[in-house]
């Protein structure tokens, strides 16, 4: 079975305070994925990252980095976290090539 | 850009009974793929079913089917003989066929929350 985990279920933290989100993955995909899942909105595709070091922005990166130093382990980061960046955050996973994602439980991150 | 809407935020069915959940999308492209993702509360998101664009017939998993009419852009999923396992949130998700690194890229409609009524 797939397995893809995130750090925490559940994180407040204060704004401007620095946010690390972190994702591991045990399959060996070259492929993982940052979302924010909001209300109304789905989800949203923040970073993606196709390999080690490698990253792609996706349609909402403003106000958040990510890094990818190991294949299993994928970490968002908010550099200055900001009550706006209050949401759900799933991490996703998958092979190159391959078209199924595979997603982690989710962090609710609450910034107050 | 693609986009894809799903327009019921909400629905609800009978136990046993069947459901369509709509999702419509928008792109210029003529190959991509189509998805429905199940999110249970417990929050784990799952794939459900997909289809292809190149292909006419309707992608079929058990309880599962979709109706996909490409020339009107529609992708609805049908449940039949629903059960209480059913109700979660249902995300339409649309990915282009391009093999590149852009052609990973998933998007989200803004999902669908199934009741069923025991």
């Amino acid at each position: 079975d797939v397995k893809v985990t995130q750090s925490s279920r559940y994180l407040v933290k204060r704004t401007g305070e620095k946010v690390f989100l972190e994702c591991v993955q045990d399959m060996d995909h070259e492929n993982m994925f940052w979302y924010r899942q909001d209300p109304g909105l789905g989800l949203r595709l923040i970073y993606f990252s196709y390999d080690v070091k490698m990253k792609e922005k996706g349609d909402i990166p403003e106000g958040y980095s990510v890094s990818r130093e190991k294949k299993e382990r994928f970490s968002l980061i908010l550099e200055s976290a900001s009550t706006n960046q209050t949401s759900m955050y799933l991490c996703a996973s998958s092979f190159l090539g391959i078209l199924e994602q595979y997603f982690g439980p989710g962090t609710r991150l609450t910034v107050t | 850009a693609q986009t894809v809407t799903q327009s019921q935020p909400e629905m609800s069915v009978q136990e046993a009974e069947t459901v369509t959940l709509s999702c419509t999308y928008d792109t210029s492209e003529s190959d991509y793929y189509l998805f429905w993702y199940k999110q249970p509360p417990s929050r784990q998101m799952i794939l459900v079913i997909r289809q292809e664009a190149y292909k006419q017939q309707n992608a079929t998993e058990n309880r599962f089917s979709v109706n996909f009419q490409k020339a009107a852009k529609s992708f609805s999923l049908k449940i039949s003989d629903s059960q209480l396992g059913d109700a979660a949130m249902y995300f339409c998700a649309y990915r282009s066929s391009w093999m590149n690194n852009a052609g990973n890229m998933l998007t989200f409609g803004g999902g669908t929350r199934l009741m069923v009524k025991p």
